[in-house]
């Protein structure tokens, strides 16, 4: 079975700091993974997705995520925060015979001035 | 360019009253998904369609009942609500791909007094 653990559900960054959101999975094969954020009153958009090619993703808005397999992890990343990066991040693996999300608890990041 | 279009975008409701909730996609997408989104919880899968015709319970079906109309359209009826089924409801789709993410709607916010 498919699980998803996000550690921390409120991170707090200063604008211009490194933003760190952390991502552990549970799959008995091997995982698609993904990324998404939600801004206020909005629905889920995609950040970015792994689905094993390079362990190294590239998203929107100038997130990155690395698989490391042998950590069970896939933990979001971007160099510089910005005040518009305030949203909440969520978390998901997908794995299995189906095509059904398990999606973490989500982690609500702030950006201060 | 819709994508995923969810109708109302915010209901109240009184104890015992029913209500369907509509979801349609304009991206001939295969597979469809109904979640709640509830703090501290992330989103659960409530019912999903993987292909027209067919359906299958989620998560957390209980309490609600679905039908996929077309390939377009996919439903959320809740026949007695519950104050415990207020939540925000979640509507999405995908191709059915595995490694392919989901598309998500923005969202009916759902109140039962």
């Amino acid at each position: 079975a498919q699980s998803v653990t996000q550690l921390g559900s409120h991170v707090s960054v200063s604008e211009g700091a490194l933003v760190l959101l952390r991502c552990n999975y549970s799959s008995s094969v091997p995982p698609y993974l993904f990324w998404y954020v939600q801004y206020p009153n909005q629905g889920l958009q995609l950040l970015l997705k792994y689905t094993s090619a390079a362990t190294l993703v590239k998203g929107i808005n100038g997130f990155e995520a690395e698989f490391k397999k042998s950590e069970t992890s896939f933990h979001l990343t971007k160099p510089s925060a910005h005040m518009s990066d305030a949203a909440e991040y969520f978390c998901a693996v997908k794995g299995g015979a189906t095509n059904k999300l398990i999606f973490g608890t989500g982690t609500l990041l702030a950006v201060q001035p | 360019n819709a994508g995923v279009t969810q109708t109302p975008k915010f209901q109240v409701l009184k104890t015992g009253q029913s209500m369907t909730l509509q979801c349609a996609q304009d991206m001939n997408h295969n597979s469809m998904y109904w979640y709640r989104q509830d703090p501290g919880m992330g989103l659960r899968l409530i019912y999903y369609s993987a292909s027209e015709g067919t359906t299958d319970k989620g998560e957390v079906p209980n309490g609600y009942n679905v039908s996929r109309l077309n390939k377009r359209e996919f439903s959320l009826r809740l026949e007695s609500a519950a104050p415990s089924q207020t939540s925000v409801y979640f509507c999405a789709s995908n191709s059915g791909n595995s490694n392919q993410p989901q598309h998500f709607g923005d969202g009916t916010r759902l109140s039962i007094l």
